[in-house]
């Protein structure tokens, strides 16, 4: 248990597909992050949020929507995805937005057919 | 831009002790972090410097030297259980978000 837990942990989803990933924290931290991790590639920030605000968006494409309604629930609506999306996504969360470690759910590993 | 590098595998003996080397390029430091990732799991924290030296955590330890844009990880009495991949990651300034290396994947052998 690594107090950020991610649902579902798999997904296959058709390139016209609307899904939605989930990441839930319990660790009271204020700062939320969305990262993409490929094979043979570094991890890869897609979004930040502190506070429930967006502070970094890395240049994702508009087909993924984050959304962070409280500082505990953070989302990431995938629509219309390309097969070169199929990663695993990562949720973290930390603090602050420092250089306080980062704490990671599992991931959930998107296949797009 | 920023650069982080790793080996990309590393193997080693049960009982050993391994090294796993990181080199930085970055704008900017503001620290360095060791992750572990098991496959099919979350990465977790290992280590953090900030300052030149050595950090030792039980049987891990983590060197650092900001002037040659140098880390290692040293993992001593290596387990079967060390076997993962190991992320090094660094924070170029203030907030800025952590830039992440590929990542050695170590596998110890009986």
């Amino acid at each position: 248990e690594t107090g950020v837990t991610q649902t579902p942990r798999h997904l296959v989803m058709g390139m016209t597909n609307k899904k939605s990933l989930k990441c839930e924290q319990h660790l009271g931290h204020n700062a939320m992050y969305w990262y993409k991790q490929s094979a043979k590639k570094p991890l890869e920030l897609m979004f930040v949020y502190n506070f429930k605000e967006q502070t970094e968006n890395n240049s994702v494409p508009s087909r993924f929507s984050p959304e962070c309604p409280n500082s505990s629930h953070l989302f990431l609506h995938l629509h219309t995805l390309q097969p070169e999306d199929s990663a695993l996504y990562l949720c973290a969360s930390s603090p602050q937005t420092d250089n306080s470690p980062l704490h990671f759910g599992n991931g959930t590993r998107l296949t797009v057919t | 831009g920023q650069n982080i590098d790793q080996p990309t595998e590393m193997t080693a003996t049960e009982g050993a002790i391994v090294q796993i080397n990181c080199t930085y390029q970055t704008s900017g430091f503001n620290g360095l972090f060791w992750y572990q990732q098991h496959a099919g799991e979350a990465p977790t924290f290992l280590s953090y410097n900030v300052l030149d030296g050595l950090e030792e955590k039980g049987r891990f330890s983590s060197f650092l030297s900001r002037s040659k844009g140098y880390s290692y990880l040293l993992l001593k009495e290596l387990q079967m259980k060390d076997s993962a991949s190991y992320l090094c990651a660094v924070r170029p300034s203030g907030n800025t978000p952590l830039v992440f290396g590929k990542g050695t994947r170590l596998s110890v052998i009986a």
